[in-house]
């Protein structure tokens, strides 16, 4: 079956530096690839999507890698800021008829110290 | 405004009683999920609707039974509700096609007790 998990179900980071969330699939034939973002009491929140036949893309403060090689993700953040805290998912995308299938990762808690 | 809403935002209620979840999208898309989250934050979808239609439907109890009256609304109700239902639910929508983001609402905390 298939899967998509992270290494690190906490991360702790300091306010200014950078932080690396990992996340690993199973699924070979997955071409699409989204990470979320949750604060407390709230929905997951869309932050950055990839397609399989890209290696990086880019947005503002965030970047994510994906090697298909090896099946890793990754989520970027630069110069982590308070309001980054939050529990980060990826997701892993298949399509479901018209419907997209997202099947989600255990997540990780990214917590910034002052 | 809201894109994706949901009510109630808290239900409380006791075992055996029906309940259902409202949610309501305003961003004009044709797809319509609901998602489980669990107190460990997993989060695993359970229904899609595209255009009123049911496209995807994973193992959930048939106590479960989602409505969707129109492209803008995916409701969820839940018959003899269990303790093991407590949970957050989310609904979520997106453009047809299979390969677009998912917006999420802001959840419905479930607590039976």
């Amino acid at each position: 079956g298939e899967s998509v998990g992270l290494h690190l179900p906490t991360l702790s980071v300091q306010e200014g530096d950078n932080s690396i969330i990992n996340c690993a699939y199973s699924n070979s034939a997955s071409d699409y690839f989204i990470w979320y973002k949750q604060e407390s009491g709230k929905g997951p929140q869309f932050i950055i999507d990839i397609r399989s036949n890209m290696d990086k893309r880019q947005g503002q403060r965030v970047t994510v890698l994906l090697n298909k090689t090896v099946k890793h993700l990754s989520l970027q953040i630069a110069a982590t800021q308070p309001g980054d805290s939050a529990v980060y998912f990826c997701a892993e995308n298949r399509k479901a008829g018209t419907a997209s299938k997202l099947t989600f990762g255990t997540g990780t808690r990214l917590q910034v110290t002052l | 405004d809201t894109a994706v809403s949901q009510t109630p935002k808290y239900l409380v209620t006791q075992m055996g009683n029906d309940k259902s979840i409202k949610c309501e999208q305003n961003l004009g898309h044709d797809t319509m999920y609901w998602y489980k989250q669990d107190s460990k934050k997993f989060l695993k979808i359970m229904f899609s609707y595209n255009n009123k239609e049911l496209i995807i439907n994973e193992t959930v109890p048939n106590r479960f039974s989602p409505k969707s009256p129109d492209k803008a609304h995916l409701n969820l109700h839940i018959n003899s509700l269990e303790l093991g239902d407590s949970a957050v639910y989310f609904c979520a929508s997106s453009l047809a096609g299979g390969t677009y983001e998912q917006y999420f609402g802001p959840g419905t905390r479930l607590t039976v007790t």
